[in-house]
């Protein structure tokens, strides 16, 4: 199947401090998803990225499909963006999210 | 709009029982997938299924998890005979009618199953 690997694993920023987060893919995919965990449990959609780039409030990501990595960028951090981020991807002809193992970030005042 | 919603959020099963997680997607939606993650863990596909069919069932552990999506009502996936090492978190997801990987899945909450 699919190999999907984040990195980096962990990750610690003082509030405000930018950061990038990355995810490689060892086949191209046709559905590529990014998500935070928040420390209750729950995952939240945050991209929908095949390919190109798109912004949303202080977050926002690029996918290049041609060499199978996506980026997830986190401005101006704030303690609410600690969590896990999760990318996922669908190989071509699959139904499935294949998910990384996930980047862990924690925001310290 | 309603997002995924799943129920319980929270189960405690003894080892030996049932669990049943329930999943009803996203109004419009007809696609209902099960992941589950375990302690320390990324999250696993388990199955996929569309009304009153499974489509992919690739993920599933062989013995004791069954799926369905009837054509009235929510997903249901059920473990029988619990043990502990099923403690972990479940999540559904759904999404719209659309061709084969093209399109976003919207997660629930997750029902966190706790064996003792």
């Amino acid at each position: 199947g699919i190999q999907v690997e984040q990195s980096p694993p962990d990750l610690i920023l003082q509030e405000g401090a930018n950061s990038t987060l990355r995810c490689n893919f060892s086949d191209s995919v046709n559905n590529l998803q990014w998500f935070h965990q928040n420390p209750w449990g729950q995952l939240i959609n945050l991209f929908y990225i095949p390919s190109g780039t798109k912004q949303n409030g202080r977050l926002s990501a690029t996918t290049v499909a041609t060499e199978r990595y996506s980026l997830l960028y986190i401005s101006s951090s704030q303690t609410t963006d600690s969590g896990v981020y999760f990318c996922a991807g669908v190989l071509y002809g699959n139904n499935r999210l294949a998910f990384g193992k996930g980047n862990q970030v924690v925001v310290i005042p | 709009n309603a997002g995924v919603m799943q129920n319980p959020r929270h189960l405690v099963r003894r080892r030996g029982q049932e669990a049943r997680l329930r999943c009803s997607p996203m109004k419009g939606h007809s696609h209902v997938y099960w992941y589950r993650q375990l302690p320390e863990e990324g999250l696993k596909f388990m199955v996929y299924l569309q009304k009153e069919n499974i489509i992919d069932e690739s993920g599933m552990p062989k013995e004791r998890f069954s799926a369905e999506f009837p054509k009235e009502g929510p997903s249901i996936l059920r473990i029988q005979q619990v043990v502990r090492g099923d403690s972990a978190a479940y999540f559904c997801a759904s999404s719209p009618i659309g061709t084969s990987g093209t399109y976003e899945q919207y997660f629930g909450p997750g029902t966190r199953l706790t064996v003792t």
